[in-house]
């Protein structure tokens, strides 16, 4: 079953806008992972916050994590072409098994 | 460094038939986890190996089935294919106990079509 749940599902924008993806999962969280995936390609990992944590920046990419309401969000600032693909976040659940829970993903498209 | 290494890249099989498929993890990771991501679908949890030990399994059916060996590389078998076992199959690795640092990384994937 799929823990985290990404909204929208699809986004598409034009290059310099930002773009802002919402995840919402179930249970209590370790830490919680944005990763991103090219048409068909495997996962490449973007950034990772701990459940302590309530925000995190890595170059154009801002994250935010409200475990009160067990939510997270991806910024990503001024975008571009090459940040067309999937988006997905992943939960490490506190007293799971090591493995991490993958959402559905949102597709962005950046129009040039 | 050599990332996660996948092989076959794709692969087309009749429907019954048995499949293998195979993958390396980074230099000095010991866990290795296999997903399965259907068209159009989230990525599902399939199983996951640490120092050559099947340390937990997803909702899916004997058939799929796999090993880890002593140089921490993997195998995933899948018997009996069926249609809709037609996806991408990722492998990621990452230092057992580690994953709350860094995360998993991932292979490219081998694309699986059952015909």
């Amino acid at each position: 079953s799929q823990q985290g749940e990404e909204d929208p599902q699809a986004l598409s924008i034009q290059e310099g806008e930002n773009a802002t993806m919402n995840c919402s999962y179930k249970t209590s969280i370790n830490n919680l992972q944005w990763y991103r995936q090219n048409s068909g390609r495997g996962l490449v990992h973007l950034i990772l916050i701990r459940s302590n944590e309530r925000e995190k920046h890595s170059g154009r990419l801002r994250v935010t994590l409200d475990t009160s309401k067990k939510s997270s969000s991806l910024l990503i600032t001024a975008s571009r072409a090459a940040d067309t693909a999937s988006y997905f976040c992943a939960t490490d659940a506190q007293g799971g098994s090591e493995k991490l829970v993958f959402g559905k993903g949102t597709k962005l498209t950046v129009n040039p | 460094e050599a990332g996660v290494t996948q092989s076959p890249t794709h692969l087309i099989k009749t429907r019954g038939q048995q499949v293998t498929l195979r993958c390396s993890p980074i230099s000095g990771h010991t866990s290795v986890y296999w997903y399965q991501q259907a068209l159009g679908l989230g990525l599902q949890f399939l199983l996951w190996y640490d120092e050559g030990e099947e340390r937990n399994r997803g909702n899916f059916p004997p058939r799929f089935s796999g090993r880890q060996f002593p140089n921490y590389s993997s195998e995933l078998n899948v018997n009996a294919l069926e249609l809709e076992d037609s996806a991408l199959y990722l492998c990621a690795s990452s230092l057992y106990g580690r994953l709350t640092n860094y995360g998993y990384t991932f292979g490219s994937g081998t694309r699986l079509t059952v015909v």
